[in-house]
This record gives C-alpha cells, sequence and structure tokens, in this order.
C-alpha cells in the first residue's frame, strides 16, 4: 500500500532554516510528480511546491520562492524541501503528496503531515 | 483571501443530500480539473473527487462531482455523522501559475 511518511518539522527562529524529509514506499516513486502543501494552524490547504518525476521541472507558490527548494532522491524514494530565511506565516502543518498519474494538481495519497512553528 | 469561493459551513440531516460549490473563473476552474478533498479533523486530506467527477478506488458513490462553466459542485448523498468535515476544492490556476485550493466549507451533520 502507498505511504508517505514526513519529518524533520519543529521549531525554528526567524531567518532560519529547516529541512523536511518524505519518504515514500509502496509504488514507483520515479513515476510520480510530488508535491508539497502546507495547513496553517486552523486555516485552509495552501500548496507549496511540485517536483516531476525526474526532477526536470518544478514550480513554486510566490510566497516561497526564493526561498524554498524542493528535490528528490529517486533511489531512496524520497521528497526533500529545503526552506530557508523562515518567517512566522510559514508556520504550517507541511504535508507531502502524490500527484495522481499525469497530473499535477490533484492528489491522491498524503503523508500525515510534520509541523514547523517559525518563532522567538 | 483564495481565488475559488466556498461557502463556510453547510449542514443537512443524516441521510439527506448536500451540495458545495466552489466558485472561480476562467483562468482556474473554466479551463481546468477540479478536485476535492475531505478532511476529517485531526487528519490529513483524503481525495474524493478527481478530473471534475471520477473518483479513487475505495471512495463510495455517495460522493460525486460536477462542473459547469467555472463552478464546480461537490454532492454527497445518505449524509452521515461519519461525513463531519471540512472539504475543500482544488483546481490549477493558469494566470498564477499555481495550484489553488478553495478555503473550505465545514459540513455539519
Amino acid at each position: 500500500q502507498v505511504q508517505l511518511v514526513e519529518s524533520g518539522g519543529g521549531l525554528v527562529k526567524p531567518g532560519g532554516s529547516l529541512r523536511l524529509s518524505c519518504t515514500a514506499s509502496g509504488f514507483t516513486f520515479s513515476d510520480f510528480y510530488m508535491t508539497w502543501i502546507r495547513q496553517a494552524p486552523g486555516k485552509g490547504l495552501e500548496w507549496v511546491s511540485y517536483i516531476s518525476g525526474t526532477s526536470t521541472f518544478t514550480n513554486y507558490a510566490d510566497s516561497v520562492k526564493g526561498r524554498f527548494t524542493i528535490s528528490r532522491d529517486n533511489a531512496k524514494s524520497s521528497l526533500y524541501v529545503q526552506m530557508t530565511s523562515l518567517r512566522p506565516e510559514d508556520t504550517a502543518v507541511y504535508y507531502c503528496a502524490r500527484a495522481t498519474s499525469g497530473s499535477t494538481d490533484a492528489f491522491d495519497f498524503w503523508g500525515q503531515g510534520t509541523m514547523v512553528t517559525v518563532s522567538s | 483571501q483564495s481565488v475559488l469561493t466556498q461557502p463556510p459551513s453547510v449542514s443537512a440531516a443524516p441521510g439527506q443530500k448536500v451540495t458545495i460549490s466552489c466558485s472561480g473563473s476562467s483562468s482556474n476552474i473554466g479551463n481546468s480539473y477540479v478536485s476535492w478533498y475531505q478532511q476529517l479533523p485531526g487528519t490529513a486530506p483524503k481525495l474524493l473527487i478527481y478530473d471534475n467527477n471520477k473518483r479513487p478506488s475505495g471512495i463510495p458513490d455517495r460522493f460525486s462531482g460536477s462542473k459547469s462553466g467555472t463552478s464546480a459542485t461537490l454532492g454527497i448523498t445518505g449524509l452521515r455523522t461519519g461525513d463531519e468535515a471540512d472539504y475543500y476544492c482544488g483546481t490549477w490556476d493558469a494566470s498564477l501559475s499555481a495550484v489553488v485550493f478553495g478555503e473550505g466549507t465545514k459540513l455539519t451533520v
């Protein structure tokens, strides 16, 4: 069965950096676009970034462009996001999700999420 | 403020039917597929509908999706208390070059 497990969340000071990881299993990882989606406490879903199966294509929300970098290691079935210059408004649960086959904008499997808190 | 507009809340009695609307524009819903997600309290979102009206394996046919012009609708029949959740629509916005979600609708049964 498909599983996605995020890790790496925690408390970080404004201006700091953090790297989140997502380990996938149960499917051929390299065949799918993967994405990061976040949810601030008590708020709705916000798409953050996606990456194609071969890492050829990436895209970012304007709110994180220039500060976040998405990457993947298909040999390890792992997805990453390097977050720098963190701001309090980046505080959220970060989910990794798999895009449906042939799509970049529908997501059929989600991890349980990892909490990132940006505060002094 | 999202480019996709959903009602903040809807309610209906057990066994009844409810619809949740998602209104957008020609840069998003009007020219892209719509997906719908259910988020039960304290859990990750779950895909209910993709490509406007397709259900993933394991999603009961009580859930349906439709799209007309720049609006989409999620329908749920035979409501159960276990359907109480937040529901989100999502799509691609060509003007923003980004995936966008509605602000969510809280369903009370």
